[in-house]
């Protein structure tokens, strides 16, 4: 059974600052890995999505990678800011599991950028 | 497009009775997800659909719960009786296969359910 796993559950930075978020899963047989934001009280948000074929995706400030053969992938999230505040949340579809339907998600990480 | 909706945003029933939450998925979208959120175990996908069938449903925790989409823009998800433990946030999310490639899920804002 596949298991996603975030570290660290909560982190606190000043407004300005690169900072990293893990996630590890234990079966590398995915289909693709995805990394959606919650804000409070809200449904999810779909940040970047990567393919198992492919090692990194970037979106303005965010650039998510994937090392597959070690189940880990990071999302760096570049000049933070006090908007990025939400939690973090990454998710994987197994291979031959219809495509990206049946994901499994990590526990995530609860991000509060501070002024 | 308004998204996915969902109703009632949030729910209050006392244990025994039944719990019926919906969902209206994006327009054109052919696959419907139900998905519960606890502290204790995360984000958890119930059941999924692709063009009104569902397809797996391994994730349904006991026949307390079902889930119907009689067509492609409304589905339901009902509990009955309800107990405590099932209160959670519960989530329905939409997706489309586009051509060539892929497309992610999308997200309605949640249904808090708390049963007493």
């Amino acid at each position: 059974k596949q298991e996603v796993t975030q570290i660290p559950a909560a982190l606190s930075v000043p407004e300005g600052e690169n900072l990293v978020l893990n996630c590890s899963f234990t079966d590398s047989a995915i289909y693709n890995l995805q990394w959606f934001r919650q804000d409070p009280g809200k449904g999810l948000t779909s940040l970047l999505l990567i393919q198992s074929s492919q090692r990194e995706q970037t979106s303005g400030r965010l650039n998510a990678s994937l090392d597959k053969s070690s189940g880990r992938s990071t999302l760096y999230i570049a000049a933070s800011q006090p908007g990025d505040s939400a939690t973090y949340l990454c998710a994987v579809s197994p291979q031959g599991g219809g495509g990206g339907n049946k994901l499994t998600f990590g526990t995530g990480t609860q991000l509060k950028v501070e002024l | 497009d308004a998204g996915v909706i969902q109703s009632p945003r949030h729910e209050v029933t006392e244990m025994g009775q039944e719990v019926t939450l919906r969902c209206k998925p994006i327009s054109g979208h052919d696959y419907l997800f139900w998905y519960r959120q606890t502290m204790m175990r995360g984000l958890e996908l119930l059941i999924y659909f692709n063009n009104n069938v569902p397809i797996d449903d391994s994730g349904m925790p006991e026949d307390r719960f079902s889930a119907k989409m009689p067509n492609a823009s409304f589905s339901t998800l009902k509990i009955q009786p309800s107990e405590p433990r099932d209160s959670a946030v519960y989530f329905c999310a939409s997706r489309r296969i586009l051509a060539g490639g892929i497309d992610t899920q999308y997200f309605g804002p949640g249904t808090r359910l708390t049963v007493l």
